[in-house]
């Protein structure tokens, strides 16, 4: 089964702190995806990284950061320095095999307070 | 990235009515996807668009409920038919990226009264 889980419901923390969402998927394929994405109270949908199954390597682009390690089937994503904008909904999802569709995990709410 | 408009952006409706959603793409792409996210909840998908050939609908969704058209390879129509407050949620339309990439529009806000 593929299946994407992102057991921290909601995290809430002091502006500056660093944070780190954590996500662990389930899949039976070799080639797959998974995906971060941000949903602000807007509701729009923010695309922020894509990671194939064959590329191990962390990733960091400003303050975010994502480790991905297959050996626990995770793909941790982890804010420095937090800030208010950062407030939202985070979405870790999964594409698996051919299909261009994605499985999302259940979303983790973080507030940053000031 | 492709860009994706939606309209309406929101409405309210009232039960028993028929709500059609349009997707607009500003790039061919092959399929394009719906979503729907319930309140406080994850993204679902509904169905996967190919143009020139019947929506493919995932398990616990039906043509009759969510018809969905793809006359061209830049747009799509979801109908929500015959609703109840149940269907209340964001509407969102999805297309693949050159990269693997997969992008979303700005999502219809839905509220069946």
């Amino acid at each position: 089964a593929q299946k994407v889980t992102q057991a921290q419901t909601e995290i809430s923390v002091v502006e500056k702190e660093d944070v780190t969402l954590d996500c662990v998927y389930e899949t039976r394929d070799t080639t797959y995806y998974l995906f971060w994405y941000k949903q602000p109270p807007s509701g729009e949908l923010v695309f922020l990284i894509r990671r194939n199954s064959f590329d191990e390597q962390n990733e960091i682009s400003g303050r975010y950061s994502w480790n991905f390690q297959k050996s626990t089937s995770s793909f941790n994503f982890t804010i420095t320095a937090s800030q208010v904008v950062d407030s939202a909904v985070y979405f870790c999802a999964l594409r698996f095999g051919g299909a261009q569709k994605l499985v999302f995990g259940q979303g983790t709410r973080l507030t940053i307070n000031p | 990235s492709a860009v994706i408009s939606q309209k309406p952006s929101r409405d309210i409706c009232q039960r028993g009515t028929s709500l059609t959603i349009q997707c607009q793409v500003d790039s061919q792409v092959t399929m394009m996807f719906w979503y729907r996210q319930q309140p406080g909840q994850s993204l679902t998908l509904i169905a996967t668009a190919n143009q020139g050939s019947e929506a493919t609908y995932e398990s616990g969704f039906v043509i009759d409920k969510f018809p969905i058209s793809r006359p061209n390879l830049t747009f799509s129509t979801l109908t929500v038919s015959n609703m109840s407050p149940e269907d209340s949620s964001i509407y969102l339309c999805s297309v693949g990226g050159a990269r693997n990439e997969q992008f979303f529009g700005p999502g219809t806000r839905l509220t069946v009264l």
